[in-house]
């Protein structure tokens, strides 16, 4: 059963600090992985995308990394901001162009950046 | 705006009303799919379409909830019998067949059932 499990669920860190999601999963065959940013009442919205090939990408102060060998996502914020502060869900995409259900979420950690 | 937008954003109901969700996806394209979100879960899959054909359904979609995508275009979620337990935010998004089939997610109806 394809899962993406994240940690932690929660986290508060203060603002002008970094702070590191993780992401675990277990997709099969493996397509890309993306992080999203979900402000509350929102929709999600994409930050990063990394296909198998790929192990850092940067969006700003966001940068994620992936170890397909370990089947390992992190997402890095530096020098968090107020506007950090918002749920950040790990997707995993398997290959399967007929499949509608191609997606994996993750349960999403909750950050609250506080001044 | 070419965004994915979702209609209405809240809904409040009683139990045993009948609701209707509206979404728009972005123009140009053809997947459309329905998710369900509740509070601090990663949202969960109901339903895709491409074009106007519903071509897979989540376990989750029971015999009360129904989705049409009747030209192809916008598409409309009915919930027929509203439960408490169908309070949740519900997602719509949308990708094209070509490319990174990145879904690009509307900002979704909150239905609360009192």
């Amino acid at each position: 059963k394809n899962q993406v499990e994240q940690s932690p669920q929660s986290l508060i860190i203060l603002e002008g600090k970094n702070c590191t999601l993780q992401c675990n999963y277990t997709v099969s065959p493996f397509s890309n992985l993306r992080w999203y940013k979900q402000d509350t009442g929102r929709g999600p919205v994409s930050l990063t995308i990394m296909t198998f090939s790929e192990n850092t990408k940067s969006n700003g102060r966001y940068t994620a990394t992936l170890d397909a060998d370990t089947k390992q996502s992190s997402l890095h914020i530096t020098a968090s901001q107020l506007s950090d502060s918002a749920s950040y869900i790990c997707v995993v995409s398997a290959m399967n162009n007929n499949a509608g259900n191609m997606l994996t979420f993750g349960g999403g950690t909750r950050l609250m950046v506080k001044p | 705006d070419t965004g994915v937008s979702q209609n209405p954003r809240h809904k409040i109901t009683k139990r045993g009303q009948n609701v209707t969700f509206r979404c728009d996806p972005i123009s140009e394209h053809n997947r459309l799919y329905w998710y369900r979100q509740t509070l601090g879960q990663g949202p969960e899959f109901l339903t895709y379409f491409q074009n106007e054909a519903q071509l897979e359904k989540s376990r989750l979609l029971s015999d009360r909830f129904s989705a049409e995508r009747p030209k192809g275009s916008f598409s409309t979620l009915e919930i027929q019998r509203t439960e408490q337990g169908d309070s949740a935010m519900y997602l719509c998004a949308s990708s094209a067949r070509q490319g990174s089939n990145e879904q690009f997610f509307g900002p979704g109806t909150r239905l609360t059932v009192l």
